[in-house]
């Protein structure tokens, strides 16, 4: 069975400071990755995704995620956050090997301080 | 403008008083799920429905039900509502493929007393 873990509940960072939110994934094959946006009492948006070629994948609003089959990561980084990042961020998969099902990780609660 | 959009957007019952969330998306893609948000559980998937009359459990069914006539609908229906289903329920499509992006409703949040 496939899972996702995001290991931070939450994240503090300054305005301007670089962010890494971590996601690790289980999977016997390689996922196809994705990383959404919840904004507050909004539903949630693409940031960005993977499923072949590069492993360094730019997204929306200056995120970026990087594919490492090693460590089975994808983590996403973006280098200055913006008070308007603050929000809520899922790490998700889908299977190469058909299933419809995608699983999400618990997600990552962002806080910016000004 | 392409969207899915939930009714209600917020909705309080009681115990055992069935109700039906409505999704609709316009932008005739095949595929459509249900979500429910709880507080550190994530999304966790209660049906999906790959084309019109096609529809399978996700992770957590249970007390749910829900029907595909028609490729822009996706209904979700309590039938005996139930406290613990008591959560923020998200409605999501995309073209078929499981590489493609979800978009998702605006959600309803539900509150069982």
């Amino acid at each position: 069975a496939q899972s996702v873990t995001q290991p931070d509940i939450h994240i503090t960072v300054s305005e301007g400071a670089s962010l890494e939110l971590r996601c690790n994934y289980s999977y016997g094959a390689t996922p196809y990755l994705f990383w959404y946006v919840q904004s507050p009492g909004q539903g949630l948006q693409l940031l960005l995704k993977y499923f072949s070629g590069d492993t360094l994948v730019q997204g929306i609003k200056g995120f970026e995620a990087e594919f490492k089959r090693s460590q089975s990561s994808f983590n996403l980084r973006k280098p200055s956050v913006h008070w308007s990042d603050a929000a809520e961020y899922f790490c998700a998969i889908t299977s190469s090997g058909g299933s419809y099902i995608p699983t999400f990780g618990r997600g990552t609660s962002l806080i910016v301080h000004p | 403008e392409a969207q899915v959009t939930q009714n209600p957007r917020y909705l309080i019952t009681v115990t055992g008083k069935k109700l039906t969330v409505t999704c609709s998306q316009n932008m005739n893609h095949e595929y459509m799920s249900w979500y429910r948000q709880d507080p550190g559980l994530g999304l966790r998937q209660i049906y999906y429905s790959m084309n019109v009359e096609v529809t399978d459990k996700g992770d957590v069914p249970e007390g749910y039900k829900v029907s595909r006539k028609e490729k822009r609908n996706f209904p979700l229906i309590l039938e005996s509502p139930s406290p613990n289903q008591t959560s923020l329920y998200f409605c999501a499509s995309s073209t078929k493929g499981q590489q493609e992006t979800q978009y998702f409703g605006p959600g309803t949040r539900l509150l069982v007393l």
